[in-house]
């Protein structure tokens, strides 16, 4: 089964709301995640990521917190735009050099104009 | 511009078929990966690998196979043994293992 999950499969927000993107991971032993955006017919990409180390993490618009004692990772889009319209997945990492990614299933986002 | 190329966009394949889809990165990366994407899941990883002439099996390599001879490509065959192989797929290299991953914009193969 899935190792990293979401609460959420969809989302719908009003332009200009923050969003709130929630993900679940089962590995405490994880020290590295990664938050991609997917856009339809189109590969992954990187938004933000974040270490075992830190609670918080701050990009252009995006913030990722982690909360390890319950193992939950959450993505905040302030003021989201219609162009966040896509599918976000969580990526948790753990292994070191020889480790790999594992995906959630992703959250869609819908931002209604 | 720096990036990963996959080709063909779109691919078909008939019956006992093997085909091959293209990957090639200008990234400089050492590691490379393969991800199959089906309907409303995440990412399942088919092949990676570390470096040139080396490559191992992710959680779903049967029916698949691959080559690592250059730095720049990691191509992938999805052979007649794959029963259920449409899907889309995604190529994508790290610098290193465990470095964020970059992604190509994927193939999406189906059968005639």
């Amino acid at each position: 089964g899935e190792s990293v999950g979401l609460h959420l499969p969809t989302l719908s927000v009003q332009e200009g709301d923050n969003s709130i993107i929630n993900c679940a991971y089962s590995n405490s032993a994880s020290d590295y995640f990664i938050w991609y955006k997917q856009e339809s017919g189109k590969g992954p990409q990187f938004i933000i990521d974040i270490r075992s180390n830190m609670d918080k993490r701050q990009g252009q618009r995006v913030t990722v917190l982690l909360n390890k004692t319950v193992k939950h990772l959450s993505l905040q889009i302030a003021a989201t735009q219609p162009g966040d319209s896509a599918v976000y997945f969580c990526a948790e990492f753990y292994g070191g050099s020889q480790g790999n990614l594992i995906f959630g299933k992703g959250t869609k986002l819908s931002v209604k104009p | 511009d720096g990036g990963i190329t996959q080709s063909p966009k779109y691919l078909f394949r008939k019956e006992g078929q093997n085909v091959t889809l293209s990957c090639e990165q200008n990234l400089n990366h050492d590691a490379m990966y393969w991800y199959r994407q089906d309907p409303g899941q995440g990412l399942r990883l088919i092949y990676y690998s570390q470096i040139v002439n080396d490559f191992q099996k992710g959680d779903i390599a049967e029916g698949y196979s691959v080559s690592r001879e250059k730095k720049e490509s990691f191509p992938l065959t999805v052979t007649s043994a794959q029963k259920n192989p449409t899907a889309f797929y995604l190529c994508a290299s790290s610098i290193h293992q465990g470095q964020p991953q970059h992604f190509g914009d994927g193939t999406r193969l189906s059968i005639l």
